[in-house]
């Protein structure tokens, strides 16, 4: 059974900080998802990995994976409190035929 | 491009009532859509993988009696929560992948389900 963690859960953070949420996974997979969501809304993709080394970058959020060690990085820059939000990584096992398994999501609360 | 709707977006029901939800591609074919289930404050759950003309597979654990899925185009997905109780209140969202880049996935904007 694939497993995916991610950790911290809640990360409270002041504006301009840097700080890293990461997504631990169980089994081997080459594509890893980043997915943010505000409350009451769906989810809206940030990135998609798909490929040992693979590094995307949008605005304040960089992404890495890492397959040999089962890990993605998400790396928040110069934090802004519009970047609050829940953080989901998630994994597309080899075998799992495009079926996700979401991590327990990262709530994130950016203070002034 | 790349939208996925759902319809409704919120519903009341009362307890031992059936609801449908639509799941649309706009403007894509989906060869495969996904139903997710998330109560709140928790992460996002699969319920069952559905397929253009074929039978949904389910999740262990979810039953297929009183969650009915039919996918019967490449744009249209459903999810029909028969004599619901009001431990179904949740907030249901599908996503779509189209058949040319199956990593994609694409998500609807959630329904929220309210069984009183």
């Amino acid at each position: 059974e694939l497993k995916v963690e991610q950790n911290p859960l809640f990360l409270s953070m002041q504006e301009g900080k840097n700080y890293t949420i990461y997504c631990n996974y169980s089994t081997t997979s080459d594509r890893l998802y980043w997915y943010r969501q505000d409350p009451g809304k769906s989810l809206e993709s940030l990135f998609v990995l798909l490929s040992n080394g693979a590094v995307k970058q949008e605005g304040r959020l960089m992404a890495s994976l890492d397959t040999k060690a089962r890990l993605s990085t998400l790396h928040i820059t110069a934090a802004v409190h519009d970047l609050s939000a829940t953080y989901f990584c998630a994994v597309d096992g080899e075998t799992s035929g495009s079926r996700l398994t979401f991590g327990e999501g990262t709530q994130l609360t950016v203070n002034p | 491009g790349a939208v996925v709707s759902q319809h409704p977006s919120w519903v009341i029901c009362k307890s031992g009532t059936s609801v449908k939800i639509e799941c649309r591609s706009l403007d894509f074919q989906a060869t495969t859509m996904f139903w997710y289930r998330q109560f709140p404050k928790q992460s996002l759950m699969l319920m069952a993988t559905s397929n253009e003309g074929s039978k949904a597979t389910y999740e262990q654990g979810v039953e297929k009696d009183k969650f009915l899925i039919n996918h019967a185009s490449l744009t249209l997905s459903t999810l029909t929560v028969t004599s619901a109780h009001p431990e179904d209140s949740s907030f249901y969202i599908c996503s779509a992948t189209p058949g040319s880049r199956s990593y994609e996935q694409y998500f609807g904007p959630g329904t929220r389900l309210t069984v009183t």
